[in-house]
């Protein structure tokens, strides 16, 4: 099925760097999503935005709704060891059938050796 | 409480077997979804139901049968699987009507022998 182009696909982090990731679509979407999953786990729901340009904060975690629709991106400032792990973000367009998501590739977040 | 409880948590079956995966949620949610994983792909959309009716199948074999007894829970029947239906599978809910935050599971680990 459709995914999104989600960049890097993996990273390297050092404790108390910032990093970036980012997603881009050819469709609009009125809901992005970023998730963060631990191996064996469920995807843990991180931020949601819900308005174009929209700018949205949880602790470390920033990310944005860009202004197009079409993209988003997620920062993760001064990294810690647990921060490891895969990033998804996440596309919705709401439909009277039912709420489909589309998502990323994923980007896998390892610390360096 | 943002909680979406899943249960087995691992499960091992034959392909002559029937199995069924379980899963429940607590917040009024009124739509209901199960994904399928593979490992280091992102999460598979595979049925909706909204309103505890069916509203989206993703054109899965019938050797998966969903059952939505309830607006609370949600099952998976699962009979004659094959080998390549190994994966994780997830629940997730939200509310159904508009584009909302979908939440996770923590996933039930299968494997097909």
């Amino acid at each position: 099925g459709q995914q999104l182009n989600q960049s890097p696909q993996s990273m390297f982090i050092q404790e108390g760097e910032d990093v970036s990731m980012n997603c881009t679509s050819s469709s609009i979407f009125n809901t992005w999503l970023w998730y963060k999953q631990d191996p064996g786990e469920g995807p843990v729901l991180l931020i949601a935005l819900y308005k174009a340009g929209e700018l949205t904060s949880n602790g470390r975690l920033t990310a944005q709704f860009g202004i197009t629709r079409k993209d988003s991106f997620l920062n993760i400032s001064a990294s810690i060891p647990s921060d490891v792990g895969i990033y998804f973000c996440a596309g919705q367009l709401y439909k009277a059938a039912g709420n489909k998501l589309t998502f990323g590739g994923g980007t896998r977040v390892l610390v360096k050796p | 409480d943002t909680e979406v409880t899943q249960t087995p948590k691992h499960l091992v079956m034959g392909m002559t077997n029937k199995k069924s995966l379980k899963c429940e949620q607590h917040m009024g949610h009124r739509a209901m979804y199960w994904y399928k994983q593979k490992a280091k792909k992102p999460p598979e959309l595979m049925f909706v139901y909204s309103y505890e009716k069916l509203s989206i199948n993703e054109s899965v074999p019938s050797r998966f049968s969903p059952e939505c007894p309830n607006s609370s829970l949600l099952n998976l029947h699962l009979h004659a699987l094959q080998p390549e239906d190994s994966a994780l599978y997830l629940c997730a809910s939200s509310q159904a009507r508009g584009s909302y935050e979908q939440y996770f599971g923590p996933g039930t680990r299968l494997t097909v022998t």
